[in-house]
């Protein structure tokens, strides 16, 4: 089955700075990459996705990038502001099947310090 | 994104006693819904999934009849934490699937369950 792996588990960084978050996953079979922003007491927000059919994606100070021959996706926030501190998850899924299974990664939590 | 609803948000309860939690999608129909378990500081666990008039597909390790999935119209569907111990105390998450047509999944704001 699907493994999905993440780092770094917690990342500090001061406001205006970039953050990046790496996942890889293991099976070549999955299509679908999405990035969940959970904060406290609360549960998973999409933040972004991505298919396989395209190498990156960006939404305003968000973007995400895939590379499908390393199964590796990052998430990348620039201009970090305080509000973004958060855990984030990243998550990998065949399309099209059944149940629709999303694995997720293991969480990075994200610091932002003013 | 399309919302999901979560009720309750907080429960506290005595050992022994079942627990009701539910999950209705507001703008969709929703063929599938999953629930998951969070511990502290962890990462989502999928309990178990629930498709719409069907039974309740349960994860590996996950004891069905303590934890009773109904799914029984396309916008609601309920997990019964029944005879709680401490050890069942979680932070418990659903999310609801619109479709094939689209592959995003949203989750409800969750339900922390303390049991005493």
């Amino acid at each position: 089955g699907e493994n999905v792996e993440q780092h770094p588990s917690t990342l500090s960084v001061q406001e205006g700075d970039s953050a990046v978050i790496k996942c890889t996953y293991s099976d070549s079979a999955s299509n679908y990459f999405p990035w969940y922003k959970q904060e406290l007491g609360k549960g998973p927000q999409l933040i972004i996705d991505i298919r396989s059919n395209v190498g990156e994606k960006k939404d305003q100070r968000i973007a995400v990038t895939l590379n499908k021959t390393a199964k590796h996706f990052s998430l990348h926030i620039t201009e970090t502001q305080p509000e973004d501190s958060a855990v984030y998850f990243c998550a990998a899924k065949k399309m099209n099947t059944g149940f629709q299974k999303l694995v997720f990664g293991t969480g990075t939590r994200l610091l932002v310090s003013p | 994104g399309a919302v999901v609803s979560q009720h309750p948000s907080r429960v506290i309860c005595k050992s022994g006693t079942s627990v009701k939690i539910e999950c209705r999608s507001l703008d969709f129909q929703a063929t599938t819904m999953f629930w998951y378990r969070q511990f502290p500081k962890q990462s989502l666990m999928l309990m178990a999934t629930s498709n719409e008039g069907s039974k309740a597909t349960y994860e590996q390790g996950v004891e069905k009849d303590k934890f009773l999935i109904n799914h029984a119209s396309l916008t609601l569907s309920t997990l019964t934490v029944t005879s709680a111990h401490p050890e069942d105390s979680s932070f418990y998450i659903c999310s609801a699937f619109p479709g094939t047509a689209n592959e995003k999944l949203f989750f409800g704001s969750g339900t922390q369950l303390s049991v005493l």
